[in-house]
């Protein structure tokens, strides 16, 4: 498996401010995600953070709105940007390891936006 | 387009007691993984179990196992002896390896174990 931490574990916004939420993983990993967990329900992926290229999103998801980046095989960073209640979620990142067959994931942002 | 179904949204059982979290699929792929993830109150998401498609062997660890059964698309997870930290939502969720690694999720099914 692998250690992955977040920062930060929880925040609480006004809405129109922007929030960036970094995952840390203590390995180089090639396929990295970005998910959003809205509260009562299950794991939406809102993009696929790429090395060294623009993040793959998901329907839905646009760069303006949820920039990505990934500047190296360990880090990267995820921008709630412009933030309204309905972005009130947990946020969490995960690595795909043995050829992608299995995801592990960081313990989450929760992000309460007023 | 590949669908996961819980059809439980909630369980409660004793303590040291057996039970068993139902999960269906739907897929047109022969190849795919499949997997159980465990999210306790503290929201960390923990991998249980994974199971290829193509073995017929039923993955196991520990007091966790599954019952796959590829030709009914059914991927059942039995905890033997349930424990209270076993309390938390329960995730089954499906891999097709030929599209990016996208983990596609079922609603969830709460968990509680009752002392």
């Amino acid at each position: 498996s692998a250690v992955i931490s977040q920062k930060p574990s929880r925040d609480i916004c006004q809405r129109g401010t922007s929030l960036t939420i970094q995952c840390q993983v203590d390995s180089q990993v090639t396929m990295m995600f970005w998910y959003r967990q809205q509260p009562g329900q299950s794991l939406t992926l809102i993009a696929t953070a790429n090395q060294g290229s623009e993040a793959t999103y998901e329907s839905g998801f646009v760069i303006d709105k949820f920039p990505i980046s990934r500047p190296n095989l360990t880090f990267s960073t995820l921008t709630v940007s412009n933030m309204s209640p309905e972005d009130s979620s947990i946020y969490l990142c995960s690595v795909g390891l043995d050829r992608g067959h299995e995801q592990y994931f960081g313990p989450g942002t929760r992000l309460t936006v007023t | 387009a590949q669908t996961v179904t819980q059809s439980q949204p909630e369980m409660s059982v004793q303590e040291a007691e057996t039970v068993t979290l139902s999960c269906t699929y739907d897929t047109s792929e022969n190849n795919y993984y499949l997997f159980w993830y465990k999210q306790p109150p503290s929201r960390q998401m923990i991998l249980v179990i994974r199971q290829e498609a193509y073995k017929q062997q039923n993955a196991t660890e520990n007091r966790f196992s599954v019952n796959f059964q590829k030709a009914a698309k059914s991927f059942s997870l039995k905890i033997s002896d349930s424990q209270l930290g076993d309390t938390a939502m329960y995730f089954c969720a499906f891999m097709n390896p030929d599209s990016n690694y996208q983990l596609i999720w079922g609603a969830g099914t709460k968990l509680i174990i009752k002392p």
